[in-house]
């Protein structure tokens, strides 16, 4: 069993929906989580950096950290065709090796 | 320069050769990584460089991968031998601590013909 769960997808959603995205994992010493986005042929840019459980949101974008369940969550709001990319879930203990998930492909149609 | 930079974008060689990859980090970063991105595959560490101490090779999978890291900023990442299960996009990121704020370069697209 992987570190780190993500569903590959793809996911399809309309222009202004919501995209809910979600990582679960199984070493209860991460304590910090990323949600990184991933341009084809880009490397990836970090979106959001959560420390342990709550909610944190940045614009059109909420994470979401249930430590207890080992569960987290992006939703992106309002959707937009520049959203569509592939959306990877990442995180630490105490340390500096991210270990990530696979990674979601979102379509976001016009 | 103002974010990493990877050479080069991308790597077409034949099984059995060596190949070089190279990363240029933000300047001032002191810590420097390498991961590996398989096709369907989430990222995978490689090799964690920080500063004058002794690097983190525990992610290279065999003995065929080796990285330096010379003056504290550019870094090679070498195959030696290559196979065709190498072929990946190899990317590099440097922060400014250990740890946080990452940044990623674009990668190296290997493909092992």
């Amino acid at each position: 069993q992987k570190e780190v769960e993500q569903d590959p997808g793809p996911l399809s959603v309309p222009e202004g929906a919501i995209v809910s995205l979600n990582c679960t994992y199984s070493n209860s010493a991460f304590q910090y989580f990323m949600w990184y986005r991933q341009y084809s042929r880009k490397g990836p840019e970090l979106l959001m950096y959560t420390y342990s459980s709550g909610n944190k949101e940045d614009g059109r974008f909420t994470a979401q950290v249930d430590k207890s369940s080992k569960y987290i969550s992006l939703f992106i709001r309002d959707s937009q065709p520049s959203d569509s990319a592939t959306y990877l879930c990442a995180m630490r203990g105490n340390d500096y090796k991210l270990s990530f998930g696979a990674g979601t492909t979102v379509t976001v149609r016009a | 320069g103002a974010g990493v930079s990877q050479s080069p974008s991308n790597k077409v060689t034949e099984k059995g050769k060596d190949v070089e990859l190279r990363c240029d980090p933000i300047s001032g970063h002191t810590a420097l990584y390498w991961y590996r991105q398989s096709l369907g595959q989430g990222l995978e560490f490689l090799i964690y460089f920080q500063g004058n101490s002794a690097p983190d090779k525990s992610g290279l999978p065999s003995d065929r991968f080796s990285a330096e890291r010379t003056g504290g900023s550019v870094s090679t990442l070498t195959i030696q031998r290559t196979q065709q299960e190498d072929s990946a996009v190899y990317l590099c990121a440097s922060s400014p601590i250990a740890g946080d704020g990452y940044t990623f370069g674009s990668g190296t697209r290997l493909t092992v013909v």
